[in-house]
């Protein structure tokens, strides 16, 4: 267990639909990531959070947002939604996350999104 | 551009021998971390090994070792005594200081095979 938490697990919705993808980093991490994982492929970097701010941004549409909140649990909002945007959402989280160094990430257990 | 390849789809492994797997990447910088993670059928991303490419010595977590080459950017992961919770996908990652973060850039994978 990596101490980072995600709901839901699983997600299934229809196009044109909009969902709402939460994560609580673990204890005393500052930093949280998201990565899309669309099937049997490698991870995609989508955004990056530390300390509620926006950090990093990566191949992140513009239907996509994302903010941290005060107590630094995530949310990821996906709207409009189509079905190349079903994947598996990955949640990681960082002690520093690039304040004061290279921090090792770790994941979540991930939900999985399906787009019908 | 940072890229990551990992030119081995699959492999398989006999129960209790070893495997290497290879993973190379392409960079001009001279600071940067490497990374293997793995992602068993659950789909949870574990971190494996780290490497900080300012040392010299190989990392080694129990049976997981890896075999770091900085000249010819090379970074394989061996895995002695192979067990069957070895199969999954194994990833290779790369993380360099970008802008003001750290970003994990994955390879594409390979998916291991643990034979008993």
């Amino acid at each position: 267990d990596s101490g980072v938490t995600q709901t839901p697990k699983h997600l299934i919705t229809a196009t044109g639909q909009r969902v709402t993808l939460r994560c609580s980093p673990r204890s005393g991490d500052l930093s949280v990531y998201w990565y899309q994982q669309s099937l049997d492929q490698g991870l995609q970097f989508l955004i990056q959070y530390y300390n509620g701010e926006e950090r990093a941004k990566g191949n992140i549409l513009e239907r996509f947002s994302a903010q941290q909140f005060p107590d630094l649990h995530s949310e990821l909002n996906l709207s409009s939604l189509e079905l190349g945007d079903s994947a598996l959402y990955f949640c990681a989280s960082s002690g520093r996350g690039g304040a004061g160094g290279a921090d090792t990430q770790y994941f979540g257990p991930g939900t999985r999104l399906t787009v019908l | 551009a940072q890229t990551v390849t990992q030119s081995q789809p699959e492999m398989s492994v006999q129960e209790a021998e070893t495997v290497t797997l290879s993973c190379t990447y392409d960079t001009s910088e001279n600071n940067y971390y490497l990374f293997w993670y793995k992602q068993p059928p659950s789909r949870q991303m574990i971190l494996v090994i780290r490497q900080e490419a300012y040392k010299q010595q190989n990392a080694t977590e129990n049976r997981f070792s890896v075999n770091f080459q900085k000249a010819a950017k090379s970074f394989s992961l061996k895995i002695s005594d192979s067990q069957l919770g070895d199969t999954a996908m194994y990833f290779c990652a790369f993380m360099k200081h970008m802008d003001s973060s750290y970003k994990l850039i994955f390879g594409s994978g390979t998916r291991l095979l643990v034979r008993p």
